[in-house]
């Protein structure tokens, strides 16, 4: 079984604290994200990996930054939480298309971080 | 800029009906790739269907199918004898070049007995 996992299912921190969101993947994944989940927007792409020390920005970096260190593991940072980073985050992983092209494979998901700052 | 739209936020169905929701997107790549993916209560979102845009037959799994319009840029999912367990978000997302998966804004179905 392809496994995503998230480091917590809920979170709590404060404005102005440094939060860590941890994702592993077991399936030798090339390709990893970070997603934000709010109602009425969807899934909207913080940052993308393609490979380890590699990342892309999304629709959405500001405030965020991320960590590949390991091909398994990718680390989204909030330097300093704010109450408009409150929401839903999933990351997701998938095996990498040829440079350019759409991904054409499944992505897997983890089962979300639901994150509150205060 | 590549865009999803779902503009059904909410659907019902009762057992044993078929449903569709619609989507729609736009995109200026000859390259992509379309998926439906469900979200239930417990949030782990699992692949429902996926369709190639060079293929012109419209992609089934089971109970669940697509409906592909290439020209209209229209990708409709069609689930027949509607389950309980079909209670969920969906959502739908275009790949397109360089992996980039953009999502809409999902529909919540509702499944009544």
């Amino acid at each position: 079984d392809v496994k995503v996992t998230q480091s917590s299912r809920y979170l709590v921190k404060r404005t102005g604290e440094k939060v860590f969101l941890e994702c592993v993947q077991d399936m030798d994944h090339e390709n990893m994200f970070w997603y934000r989940q709010d109602p009425g927007l969807g899934l909207r792409l913080i940052y993308f990996s393609y490979d380890v020390k590699m990342k892309e920005k999304g629709d959405i970096p500001e405030g965020y930054s991320v960590s590949r260190e390991k091909k398994e593991r990718f680390s989204l940072i909030l330097e300093s939480a704010s109450t408009n980073q409150t929401s839903m985050y999933l990351c997701a992983s998938s095996l990498r298309s040829w440079a350019g092209q759409a991904l054409n494979t499944e992505a897997f998901f983890g089962q979300g971080t639901r994150l509150t700052v205060v | 800029a590549q865009t999803v739209t779902q503009s059904q936020p909410e659907m019902s169905v009762q057992e044993a009906e078929t449903v569709t929701l619609s989507c729609t997107y736009d995109t200026s790549e000859s390259d992509y790739y379309l998926f439906w993916y469900k979200q239930p209560p417990s949030r782990q979102m699992i692949l429902v269907i996926r369709q190639e845009a060079y293929k012109q037959q419209n992609a089934t799994e089971n109970r669940f199918s697509v409906n592909f319009q290439k020209a209209a840029k229209s990708f409709s999912l069609k689930i027949s004898d509607s389950q309980l367990g079909d209670a969920a978000m969906y959502f739908c997302l275009s790949s397109t070049g360089f992996q980039k998966l953009v999502f809409g804004t999902g529909t919540r179905l509702l499944v009544s007995p």
